[in-house]
């Protein structure tokens, strides 16, 4: 199984401040076609995950532009220009490329 | 635009067969996408159970893969999961989600099945 290591597993981060979320794959998510299989999802509390970037940077219709993604190969970040309090949850990066899809453990974003 | 809903019992007893049915509205079983369910235990992420096609091609977590059954049902525009000799490591929030080009865009709201 392909395995995804996020940091920091917390984040408490000031109102109207950057946020930063690092995932690392055991192993590269480029597919034979050229994309890279990577997303990011995001879980309010109480709420199912939503879809926020797919393939590394694309931002899902109805996101903020404050989220943005980037990375390559094996490692990635999501990165919140400035958090509002809406942003409060935990994220997730995941895989597609191989199955099983994995997830990695969730990276709980607080506000300070 | 496409709606997923959960539906099944909420409480099942150990080594009994825990069976989920999701939904769909807004669009067709039948469309270019996997169908899939995923869950997550009490305060822990998110584990890949499988996913469906159309035609009833199946990928299935190796994890699960020997009690597991998914299916379709174009006739009622929805899929299922059948997951048996559960335990209380079954006790989970389940989820429907439909994965268009390779991720997962649309998500049910989430059932919760506690094994007891």
């Amino acid at each position: 199984d392909i395995v995804m290591t996020q940091t920091p597993l917390s984040s408490p981060v000031t109102l109207g401040q950057p946020a930063s979320i690092s995932c690392r794959s055991s192993q590269s998510l480029v597919y034979n076609d050229g994309n890279t299989y990577l997303s990011w999802l995001q879980q309010r509390p109480g709420q199912p995950p939503r879809l926020l970037i797919y393939k590394i940077y694309n931002r899902f219709s109805g996101v903020p532009d404050r989220f943005s993604g980037s990375g390559a190969g094996t490692d990635f970040t999501l990165k919140i220009s400035r958090v509002e309090a809406e942003d409060v949850g935990i994220y997730y990066c995941m895989q597609t490329l191989q199955f099983p899809y994995t997830f990695g453990q969730g990276t709980k974003l607080e506000i300070k | 635009q496409v709606q997923l809903e959960e539906s099944g019992p909420g409480l099942v007893k150990p080594s009994g067969t825990l069976s989920l049915t999701c939904a769909v509205s807004g669009g067709s079983i039948s469309s270019s996408n996997w169908w899939n369910w995923v869950r997550q235990s009490p305060g822990k992420g998110l584990e890949w159970i499988g996913e469906i096609y159309h035609s009833g091609s199946t990928n299935y977590n190796p994890s699960l893969k020997s009690r597991v059954t998914i299916s379709v049902d174009k006739s009622k525009n929805q899929f299922s999961l059948k997951l048996n000799s559960v335990t209380a490591a079954d006790t989970a929030v389940y989820y429907c989600a439909q994965l268009g080009d390779n991720f997962l865009d649309v998500w049910g709201q989430g059932t919760t099945v506690t094994v007891s």
